[in-house]
């Protein structure tokens, strides 16, 4: 069962334009991860959050975490064409083996 | 390093013959992970090994599937009986350990069963 809902479920932007994306998840967790899919097939770590931890920066990612409303952001500043993909946050919960649940994803493209 | 490693790639076979995929982790890596995507289930949890303890089946679908990681590294899934419903891309990630690491996925199977 899906536990993380990402929205919007799709978004377009103009390139150089921030994009920001945001996750939604039901139960308590040890930490909540973003991956990146192209074309359908492999993803792709971006950046994993514990649960003891509010916001991370990855060059041009920042991920933020709010345990108390059960929700997570990834913003892309300065997007460009390449960023073009799918994105998935996935959770990892306390007891379950470290094994992920994703949520449904955002279609993200970024126009030249 | 070389990543995960999946095979085939593309997989079409008949409504009722039995399909092994297989998955080659990251060297060193202790922990692999199964999942499938498809368009209408998105990405599910499938199984889970880590190290020579016994695996987390709890996403199986059916007792029609099965894995086995021999060695402590190559693993692999097997469909019996194949449905229509198993049409899915098969994903195959890899960790260092138990702990919550990121996983790194192989490429993945596409299985299509007509």
């Amino acid at each position: 069962s899906q536990q993380g809902e990402e929205d919007p479920q799709a978004l377009s932007i103009q390139e150089g334009e921030n994009a920001t994306m945001n996750c939604s998840y039901k139960t308590s967790i040890n930490n909540l991860q973003w991956y990146r899919q192209n074309s359908g097939r492999g993803l792709v770590h971006l950046i994993l959050i514990r649960s003891n931890e509010r916001e991370k920066h990855s060059g041009r990612l920042r991920v933020t975490l709010d345990t108390s409303k059960k929700s997570s952001s990834l913003l892309i500043t300065a997007s460009r064409a390449a960023d073009t993909a799918s994105y998935f946050c996935a959770t990892s919960r306390p007891g379950a083996n470290s094994k992920l649940t994703f949520g449904k994803g955002i279609t993200l493209s970024v126009r030249p | 390093g070389a990543g995960v490693s999946q095979s085939p790639s593309n997989k079409v076979t008949e409504k009722g013959k039995d399909v092994e995929l297989r998955c080659d982790p990251i060297s060193g890596h202790t922990a692999l992970y199964w999942y499938r995507q498809s368009l209408g289930q998105g990405l599910e949890f499938l199984i889970y090994f880590q190290g020579n303890s016994a695996p987390d089946k709890s996403g199986l679908p059916s007792d029609r599937f099965s894995a086995e990681r021999t060695g402590g590294s190559v693993s692999t899934l097997t469909i019996q009986r194949t449905q229509q419903e198993d049409s899915a891309v098969y994903l195959c990630a890899s960790s260092l350990g138990g702990l919550p690491y990121e996983q790194y996925f192989g490429p993945g199977t596409r299985l299509t069963v007509t």
